[in-house]
């Protein structure tokens, strides 16, 4: 199994600039998970999906967009590109039974590592 | 709002046992999970508490008490390997977010 897997691995972008990341699983998850992630910090989520056709914001969603036509893959895409937005972006998912998701664990991809310059 | 709260960094001899504690500011949270990153990587799964208590992995274990909103994660018998950044992630029951705390640098010294 390939697991999380996401292209590109790395990308530059002009400002204004528009780009989608992607994201596909091959484990039959529900659940997908997008995070950002900046220089020594944190995950954030910017949004996640419980299902195809389902998505919803995180806690940082402005500037990004998502969809969910299929369960294996859920693309991020970027519109407009700001500095603000360089960062390493992780997709994730799990198989996110109801309110027993807590004990299902993220699988993560490799990461996008995005600079917008 | 909702966050999580831990120490940004912790350093530790080899073969000491560490805790890196993690305090919530919710009471939405179902749940504690715990992930380790070595840098460069991506963030892979430790263990989880859904009830209060001691939950054992081999080396690891975690704790949760959510009358305290408050859980650690104890590493015994450090190895050089063990250092990496750490993660506590809550999952906000009402909607399904995973939210993850601002992480913990663990480094072992010889």
């Amino acid at each position: 199994n390939a697991g999380v897997t996401q292209t590109p691995k790395f990308r530059i972008l002009k400002i204004g600039q528009s780009m989608t990341l992607q994201c596909a699983q091959d484990m039959n998850h529900n659940y997908m998970y997008w995070y950002r992630q900046d220089p020594g910090m944190g995950l954030k989520l910017i949004y996640y999906s419980v299902g195809a056709g389902i998505t919803d914001k995180g806690e940082v969603p402005n500037g990004y967009n998502v969809s969910r036509s299929t369960t294996e893959d859920f693309p991020l895409r970027l519109e407009l590109a700001a500095p603000s937005q360089t960062s390493v972006y992780f997709c994730a998912s799990s198989t996110g039974q109801g309110t027993s998701s807590y004990n299902s664990p993220l699988h993560f991809g490799n990461g996008t590592r995005l600079t917008v310059t | 709002g909702q966050s999580l709260e831990q120490p940004s960094e912790v350093t530790a001899v080899e073969g000491a046992i560490v805790q890196i504690n993690c305090t919530y500011q919710t009471s939405g949270f179902y749940g504690l999970s715990w992930y380790q990153q070595h840098d460069g990587g991506a963030p892979t799964f430790l263990s989880y508490n859904a009830l209060d208590g001691l939950e054992e992995t081999g080396r690891f274990s975690s704790f949760l008490s959510r009358s305290d909103s408050y859980g650690y994660l104890l590493l015994q018998e450090l190895q050089m390997k063990d250092s990496a950044s750490y993660f506590c992630a809550g999952l906000l029951g009402s909607s399904y977010k995973l939210i993850f705390g601002s992480g913990t640098r663990l480094l072992v010294r010889p």
